[in-house]
């Protein structure tokens, strides 16, 4: 099955600053990228997700960039606040499985008052 | 209130036991999906079923099994032939029949005892 690939595992970042996190995948049939965010002994909830007719997509202090042809896109945080502090995944359609996701393998982040 | 129910959310089993989770939701979801997460895995997906009385393996779907005999229904039956069942398992459901948001539930964590 599809890889999605995520970096770094973990990010440690000062309360203010940007948080970076990257995800490489494979082919894939349908053009929708997600980015999910997950506190501990809770289920993931959609953060933000771009379907790439534009290369970039901002929501309040997050922004997804997108690159087709390198098949990678990035999550920004800009301002990241203690609050952010959780863990995120990418994530990219998988082939003929019922639109279900492939996730990759989450970042945790950090982000110190 | 509303959307996807996991229940228990914690359960602990004794190996050799079969043990089966719930997964309700009142969202008119026609997709369901069970995944799985380990620490620094991310989530890897066991099971889906796109409409009633029909259902696919993931990628880890080796001892596990489901049902969808209603639509608002998606149950987990941990069996005893599942090797390493100590894990996060996340349930999730999608409207529609094209890429879009997997709304989760909030998890159960089953541990082997």
């Amino acid at each position: 099955q599809q890889q999605v690939k995520q970096s770094p595992q973990s990010l440690i970042v000062q309360k203010g600053g940007i948080s970076i996190i990257n995800c490489a995948y494979e082919n894939t049939a349908f053009d929708y990228f997600p980015w999910y965010q997950q506190f501990p002994g809770k289920g993931p909830a959609l953060l933000i997700a771009i379907r790439p007719d534009v290369s970039e997509k901002k929501e309040g202090r997050f922004t997804i960039s997108f690159n087709k042809s390198a098949k990678q896109f990035s999550l920004h945080i800009m301002d990241s606040q203690p609050g952010d502090s959780a863990t995120y995944f990418c994530a990219a359609p998988r082939s003929n499985s019922g639109y279900a996701l492939n996730f990759g393998k989450g970042t945790s982040l950090l982000v110190t008052p | 209130d509303g959307g996807i129910t996991q229940s228990p959310k914690y359960l602990f089993r004794k190996e050799g036991q079969n043990v089966t989770l719930s997964c309700e939701q009142n969202l008119n979801h026609d997709a369901m999906y069970w995944y799985r997460q380990d620490p620094g895995q991310g989530l890897r997906l066991i099971y889906y079923s796109q409409i009633v009385n029909d259902f696919q393996k993931g990628d880890i779907a080796e001892g596990y099994s489901v049902s969808r005999e209603k639509k608002e229904s998606f149950p987990l039956t941990v069996t005893s032939a599942q090797k390493n069942p100590t894990a996060f398992y996340l349930c999730a459901g999608k409207q529609g029949s094209n890429t879009g948001e997997l709304f989760f539930g909030e998890g159960s964590r089953l541990t082997v005892l």
